[in-house]
């Protein structure tokens, strides 16, 4: 089983900060089969970023992501108070079997 | 596309939790489409439980393979899940997900329903 680890658990930030998530694989990704989600309380997670850098449709520019093999990262520039939520990454290996990471609040 | 997830909200601790998830705008049996399951407990992270994919093919997160499984109604456009011998543990918000290109991430997800194993 892959294992992915996200730092850090919280981060504190004010609007307009620039925020950076990592994502650490415990081996390496194949085919950059990662991606990145916005969870909000009482929502359904949202999909950002697909293939560790490819925004999803509707997302705006401000998201980016980066990163291959065991080190992905998840940009976001200029934070608008509708930013704040919990990201996960999540990948999927050759067995087509499915992992998200713990998770990173981005707080105000 | 829209998932719907529905079924009962509580369940007894050893017994069966069965959830259903109704598509919509979409045909769960065209060609590449894939399917999931996902999971919250309460103050945790998200869990893969499976999937299931246009074909008919599973596959189960190991950690719950023994209790699981996922199936798929194409007639009704509905996948289930069918988790056995439940604990408190299992108690937790369950959504369901799709995405009609790749397996490996999921585009649109229902809204979670939760469901809590109580005596």
């Amino acid at each position: 089983e892959v294992v992915l680890t996200q730092s850090p658990g919280t981060l504190a930030l004010s609007p307009g900060d620039s925020a950076t998530l990592s994502c650490r694989a415990s081996q390496p990704i194949t085919n950059n089969l990662l991606a990145w989600y916005q969870h909000k309380p009482g929502q359904a997670p949202r999909l950002l970023i697909y293939g560790a850098s490819s925004r999803a449709l509707g997302i705006p520019d401000r998201f980016s992501g980066s990163g291959s093999g065991t080190d992905f990262t998840l940009t976001i520039r200029s934070l608008d108070p509708d930013d704040f939520a919990v990201y996960y990454c999540q990948q999927c290996d050759a067995s087509s079997l499915i992992t998200f990471g713990q998770g990173t609040k981005v707080e105000f | 596309l829209q998932l719907d997830e529905s079924g009962p909200r509580l369940v007894r601790p050893s017994e069966t939790l069965s959830v259903t998830c109704t598509v919509s705008g979409a045909s769960i049996g065209s060609m590449s489409s894939y399917w999931g399951w996902i999971r919250q407990a309460p103050g945790r992270g998200l869990e893969w439980i499976g999937s299931i994919y246009y074909s008919g093919t599973t596959y189960y997160n190991p950690s719950v393979n023994s209790r699981v499984t996922i199936s798929a109604d194409m007639s009704r456009n509905q996948f289930y899940l069918r988790l056995t011998s439940v604990t408190a543990a299992d108690t937790a918000i369950y959504y369901c997900a799709g995405d009609q290109f790749r397996n490996a991430w999921y585009k649109s997800w229902g809204q979670g329903t939760l469901v809590t194993v109580s005596s």
